[in-house]
């Protein structure tokens, strides 16, 4: 059984380019969340997907947006990078979406914007 | 609006010097609260769900706690490979979208 895996590891990228990062869910798993973590600081949530429908939103605006595939990969769209948007970005899935339904996260996708 | 808070931010200790660390949460209708360990480089690790007030859960060296407000996690004789980032986290209004707290970053010194 494969995990999660995002790629790419590493990104760099200037101010105001456009950015897509990739997810793999793990198998039997239909829904994927979409995390930023700021250096030293927790996770915030982006975005979930549950087959192939945005479920749910936090607090980031609409340059970030999402994709889920029919095989349940997932990618994150970020378009005019601002230097904020600097951080790691995280990809969990899980086997639904109901409150009591672990996350299981890849090792995430490490942004920096110049 | 939910908030989780963890506390302290750091904690330093001797191998085998015990600890408790802390997250306090103000989510209403809490409907389970998570922990996870997570390493260098590497994303969050599953390590506990709590649901109600009273239960403990223990793994090794951890066992988490929960109160009506409060969830503690207890590390009892630390080795180094305990080194981490631990966060708590809890479900927003309906499903398993988390919030976070920010963390608290575990160094055991052999």
């Amino acid at each position: 059984e494969t995990g999660v895996t995002q790629s790419p590891t590493h990104l760099i990228k200037t101010r105001g380019q456009q950015v897509t990062l990739r997810c793999s869910s793990q198998s039997g798993h239909n829904t994927v969340s979409w995390y930023q973590q700021a250096l030293g600081q927790g996770p915030q949530f982006i975005f979930q997907y549950y087959r192939e429908e945005e479920n749910g939103r936090g607090n980031f605006p609409p340059r970030f947006s999402g994709l889920q595939f029919p095989n349940y990969s997932s990618e994150l769209n970020v378009n005019a990078l601002e230097l904020d948007d600097s951080a790691l970005y995280l990809c969990a899935s899980s086997i639904g979406q109901g409150y009591n339904e672990k996350l299981f996260f890849g090792s995430g996708t490490q942004l920096s914007v110049l | 609006e939910d908030q989780v808070t963890q506390s302290p931010e750091a904690l330093r200790l001797q191998e085998g010097e015990s600890s408790s660390l802390n997250c306090s949460y103000t989510v209403s209708g809490l409907r389970g609260l998570f922990w996870y360990r997570q390493d260098p480089g590497k994303g969050p690790e599953f390590l506990f769900t709590l649901y109600s007030a009273g239960e403990e859960k223990e793994k090794e060296r951890l066992k988490a706690t929960l109160t009506k407000k409060e969830s503690f996690l207890h590390i009892t004789a630390p080795k180094p490979e305990d080194s981490a980032t631990y966060l708590c986290a809890a479900p927003k209004a309906a499903g398993n979208k988390l919030t976070f707290g920010g963390g608290t970053r575990v160094l055991v010194k052999p």
